[in-house]
C-alpha cells in the first residue's frame, strides 16, 4: 500500500536559522497536504499543493511539490519560537478520500 | 461555529470493554474521518466517510466499527477494547472532493483513550 516517508523526525534549531523537513511518497500523488500542530494540540492544515512543481509561499514558510509528484518540502525561513510543533505531510493519490499521512518531524527552537 | 467536537476527551477502559467516541461537525461536510496518533508515529487513518450512509476502511480498521446515519455525526466504535488501542483518537471533516481546490482537514481536539 501507499507508505508517505518523512525526515528527519526531529530537529532542533536555533532561533533564527532556517529549517527544512522532507515527505517522500512510494506512490505518485493527486495532491499533498501540510499540517502543523502544536504539543497537546490536534493538527492544524498549512496548505495543500496540487501540481506538479508548485512552489507556494506563506510569509517565512516555502511549500513544494515535486516534478513527479512523490514528494515535497517544507521549508521555514529564520525560525521563531512560535514555530515548534510537529508537521506533517498527508498524500492523497486521487481516487479515494485516502490521505496517508507521514511520520511527522518534530521541530524545537531554542531562544 | 463548533466545528468538529469529540467526545469525551479523555476515557480509560478495561480490556474488553466496548465504547463509542463521538464526533459531530456543524459545517454540513461531506468528508468525515478517524485517525489514531500513537507517540512518535503520524496519524493513521482508520476509516472515512464520503457522506451519509457511506464508509470505507482506512489503513487500521481492524477492531473498529463505523456509521454515518447524518452529515453531521460520525461515531467510532469500539468493539472490544485492547491495550494496543490505547492512543489518541482525532477526527476529521472537509467539503468537498480533496485534490479540487485548497479543502482542508478540520480536526477536532482529540480524545486521549488508555486501555488497562
Amino acid at each position: 500500500g501507499q507508505q508517505v516517508m518523512q525526515i528527519p523526525q526531529y530537529q532542533h534549531v536555533q532561533e533564527g536559522e532556517d529549517f527544512t523537513t522532507y515527505c517522500n511518497s512510494s506512490t505518485t500523488l493527486s495532491n499533498i497536504q501540510w499540517y502543523k500542530q502544536r504539543p497537546g494540540g490536534h493538527p492544524v492544515f498549512l496548505i495543500q499543493l496540487v501540481k506538479s512543481g508548485e512552489v507556494k509561499k506563506q510569509k517565512r514558510l516555502t511549500f513544494q511539490f515535486g516534478e513527479a509528484k512523490k514528494n515535497s518540502s517544507l521549508h521555514i525561513t529564520a525560525t521563531q519560537t512560535t514555530d515548534v510543533g510537529t508537521y506533517f505531510c498527508a498524500g492523497n493519490s486521487g481516487g479515494t478520500y485516502k490521505y496517508i499521512f507521514g511520520t511527522g518531524t518534530r521541530l524545537k527552537v531554542l531562544a | 461555529n463548533a466545528g468538529v467536537t469529540q467526545t469525551p476527551k479523555f476515557q480509560v477502559l478495561k480490556t474488553g470493554q466496548s465504547m463509542t467516541l463521538q464526533c459531530a461537525q456543524d459545517m454540513n461536510h461531506e468528508y468525515m474521518s478517524w485517525y489514531r496518533q500513537d507517540p512518535g508515529m503520524g496519524l493513521r487513518l482508520i476509516h472515512y466517510s464520503v457522506g451519509a450512509g457511506i464508509t470505507d476502511q482506512g489503513e487500521v480498521p481492524n477492531g473498529y466499527n463505523v456509521s454515518r446515519s447524518t452529515t453531521e455525526d460520525f461515531p467510532l466504535r469500539l468493539l472490544s477494547a485492547a491495550p494496543s488501542q490505547t492512543s489518541v483518537y482525532f477526527c476529521a471533516s472537509s467539503s468537498d472532493q480533496p485534490g479540487q481546490g485548497n479543502q482542508p482537514q478540520h480536526f477536532g481536539d482529540g480524545t486521549r483513550l488508555s486501555i488497562l
